[in-house]
């Protein structure tokens, strides 16, 4: 398997663009989560779903910020309209189950947002 | 709210030495603990995965110990050498449905 895919790597936009972030989980596995790391506050859970449906999404900074995952291997994250405080490295990544606590999470290799 | 927290924050260790770091966690509520391993410009990698007071996990040189009554974890490394340069993370689940709460991690830095 490839791994969790991200897409794109590196994005620079102006504030206020529209910016959407993709990622391809490993296939078979059914959570699917979304990660902000930044220098402030580390590795931040923004939003996890399972089996396609949005389980926790408390971690959303704010009302700009949605995800979606129309299928079991796709899974969107916009931010409409970006601001510069929005710049950091957006994670995703996936699991297999979690009635199990063998579930480590899969990661991506990130997309660099820059929000000029 | 972060209750996870993991100490110190970034240690540096002479190639040759051994070192080790903490994370502590909730222990009212515990279901499993993970860590992981994130090197600069890379993702995290899942090292360990911790289910039982008392476990012991090894890889190499890297191991970890559990003690789910106290709420703690620790992370050693023997004779440690400069690819183990990295943040070592850990992850926090009080049940089989909740969310892992990552701590901030621990930075170490091997000089040769």
């Amino acid at each position: 398997d490839a791994g969790v895919i991200q897409s794109p790597r590196h994005e620079v936009t102006e504030m206020g663009q529209e910016v959407t972030l993709r990622c391809k989980p490993i296939s078979g596995h059914d959570y699917l989560f979304w990660y902000r790391q930044t220098m402030m506050r580390g590795l931040e859970l923004l939003i996890y779903f399972n089996n396609n449906v949005p389980i926790d999404d408390s971690g959303m900074p704010e009302d700009r910020f949605s995800a979606k995952m129309p299928n079991a291997s796709f899974s969107t994250l916009k931010i409409q309209p970006s601001e510069p405080r929005d710049s950091a490295v957006y994670f995703c990544a996936s699991s297999l189950g979690a009635g199990v606590p063998y579930n480590e999470q899969f990661f991506g290799p990130g997309t660099r947002l820059t929000v000029l | 709210i972060l209750n996870v927290e993991q100490s110190p924050q970034s240690l540096h260790v002479q190639e040759g030495d051994s070192t080790n770091f903490t994370c502590s966690f909730p222990s009212s509520n515990f279901y499993a603990l993970h860590w992981y391993r994130w090197e600069t410009a890379k993702s995290p990698e899942a090292l360990f995965v911790m289910t039982l007071n008392g476990d012991e996990k090894k890889k190499g040189r890297i191991s970890a110990t559990l003690n789910t009554k106290e709420g703690y974890s620790y992370l050693y490394i023997k004779g440690s050498q400069p690819e183990d340069s990295a943040t070592y993370l850990c992850a926090f689940k009080s049940d089989s449905w909740g969310k892992f709460q990552f701590g901030a991690g621990t930075q170490v830095v091997v000089t040769p």
